[in-house]
C-alpha cells in the first residue's frame, strides 16, 4: 500500500475563504502531483513539482498555488475559493528512479464544495 | 491532438464472468500505458505500466494487452468479483519531456452484479 494522506477528505466552505488541501507521503518521493477531476472526467494536471523548492504549473489553468518546502509535504492553497473550484482534487506522488515508467501513487483525494 | 478515448463508457457484468475494456490513443510519442483501477471515493490504483517493448502484462486476474502499431490497449478481468466495481483509467505517457507528460482517458466504470 502507498503511504499517501490526503487532509481534509471533504471540505464544505464559503466563498472567498482561503484554503489549504494538505498531502503528505512517507515514500520519500521525489516527484509530487496536484490534479483536478470531476465526475465521469478526466484527470487534469494543475501542479507539480520534482522535488524541495522546485514547483511547476500543469495543463488546466488554476488559480490555487503550491509549495514544496520539504519532500514529504505538498500544500495546495486557494486564496480566495469561488463556486466554480468545486471538485475532487487528488495529489500524487513518483519515484524519480525510473523516471517515466515509475507508476503514480494517489492519495484518497478532497473533495472540495465551495457554496 | 494527443487523445486517449476509452470504451464502452459503463458496463454491466455478472459476478464470475470475463470481460475487456478498451483503449485507443493518439499520444506520439509513446512511452508506456498505464492501466489504474479507482473504487468510489478513492484515489487511482497502478494495475499495469507497459512499455513500447511489451504486448502482454498482468497482474492476478488483470491481464492488459498493447499493440503500439494500431495504438490499442485492452484489459481483460478474469472471473469478476464484486470487488472489481470500480472506474478503470487508461494513461499514456509520451517522451516529449522530461515530465513524461500524462494522458488520461475518461475511465470505463464497471459494475459487478452478484
Amino acid at each position: 500500500e502507498a503511504d499517501i494522506y490526503q487532509t481534509p477528505r471533504y471540505l464544505v466552505i464559503g466563498t472567498g475563504k482561503k484554503i489549504t488541501l494538505e498531502c503528505s507521503q512517507t515514500m520519500g518521493h521525489d516527484k509530487m502531483y496536484w490534479y483536478q477531476q470531476d465526475p465521469g472526467m478526466e484527470l487534469h494536471l494543475i501542479h507539480y513539482s520534482y522535488g524541495v523548492n522546485s514547483t511547476e504549473k500543469g495543463d488546466l489553468s488554476s488559480e490555487s498555488t503550491v509549495s514544496r518546502i520539504r519532500t514529504e509535504h505538498f500544500p495546495l492553497t486557494l486564496e480566495s475559493a469561488r463556486p466554480s473550484h468545486t471538485s475532487q482534487y487528488l495529489c500524487a506522488s513518483s519515484d524519480r528512479q525510473g523516471e517515466d515508467n515509475q507508476p503514480q501513487h494517489f492519495g484518497d483525494g478532497t473533495r472540495l464544495s465551495i457554496l | 491532438k494527443n487523445q486517449v478515448e476509452q470504451s464502452p463508457q459503463s458496463l454491466i457484468i455478472l459476478e464470475g464472468k470475463n470481460c475487456t475494456l478498451q483503449c485507443n490513443y493518439t499520444v506520439s510519442p509513446f512511452s508506456n500505458l498505464r492501466w489504474y483501477k479507482q473504487d468510489t471515493g478513492r484515489g487511482p490504483v497502478s494495475l499495469t505500466i507497459m512499455t513500447f517493448s511489451e504486448n502482454t502484462k498482468s497482474n492476478g486476474r488483470y491481464t492488459a494487452t498493447l499493440d503500439a502499431d494500431t495504438k490499442q490497449s485492452s484489459l481483460h478481468i478474469t472471473a469478476s468479483q464484486l470487488s472489481d466495481s470500480a472506474s478503470y483509467i487508461c494513461v499514456v505517457s509520451d517522451r516529449g519531456s522530461t515530465l513524461g507528460r500524462l494522458y488520461f482517458g475518461r475511465g470505463t466504470q464497471l459494475t459487478v452484479w452478484p
